[in-house]
């Protein structure tokens, strides 16, 4: 199976300004047929299911505020919160969907 | 809107049994594969079945199989998870996903809100 590890396992991050999680796979996740990376990123608040954030590795779902980012490609991954909000306080998860699914053990953002 | 609702959660002995159902509604349920996954108390995500829109396509994890088997009832937009030998690796809240394709295992585009499996004696 595919190992993807996120770092950092939590971050503290002032209203306002910008937070970066990372997430490696031991493999790359760009299928060369489509040019397409095969990662997700959810967020997943206390007491509540994930909700999807991005897909594709940089597809921003649906309803998604614009703060948030995700970019990278291969190996290497980004999920960016541009202009943190109290709101944005949750766990962040990245899962890829390659091959046997997989998810990032997740980094927790606090203010 | 997708509404996605779990129900079957309960506390089972270790080797006992139990059935998870999901009621899914606000889509074309047989047009989308449908996915368990699964948190601990405290841990992360872990994927642990998909099956195709229409059922003929079913993906389980190493530490499920053969143990688990997940079945849909598209005329009834019914999700189920089958859970055999249990041990107390397997106490969770049991997400419901929806995914966003149809036959291969992909994203979760929707969650249920979970259903407790708690596994002890």
């Amino acid at each position: 199976d595919i190992v993807m590890t996120q770092s950092p396992d939590s971050l503290a991050v002032s209203l306002g300004e910008r937070a970066t999680i990372n997430c490696k796979s031991n493999q790359s996740l760009l299928y060369s047929s489509n040019n397409k990376n095969y990662l997700a990123w959810y967020q997943q608040k206390p007491r509540q299911p994930p909700r999807l954030l991005v897909y594709w590795a940089s597809t921003r779902e649906s309803g998604v505020p614009d703060r948030f980012s995700g970019s990278g490609s291969g190996t290497d991954f980004t999920l960016t919160i541009s202009s943190l909000q109290a709101e944005d306080v949750a766990v962040y998860y990245c899962q890829q969907y390659y091959t046997t699914l997989t998810f990032g053990g997740g980094t927790r953002v606090e203010i | 809107e997708v509404q996605l609702v779990e129900s079957g959660g309960d506390l089972a002995q270790p080797g006992g049994s139990l059935r998870l159902s999901c009621v899914a509604s606000g889509f074309i349920f047989s047009t989308h594969a449908m996915n368990w996954v699964r948190q601990a108390p405290g841990k992360g995500l872990e994927w642990v079945s998909t099956i195709s829109g229409t059922g003929s396509s079913t993906y389980y994890a190493e530490s499920v199989k053969g143990r688990f088997t997940i079945s849909r009832e598209n005329s009834e937009n019914t999700l189920y998870l089958q859970m055999n030998s249990l041990s107390a690796e397997d106490t969770a809240v049991y997400y419901c996903a929806k995914d966003r394709g149809y036959q291969l295992p992909s994203f979760f585009d929707s969650w249920g809100q979970g259903t407790l499996v708690t596994v002890s004696s």
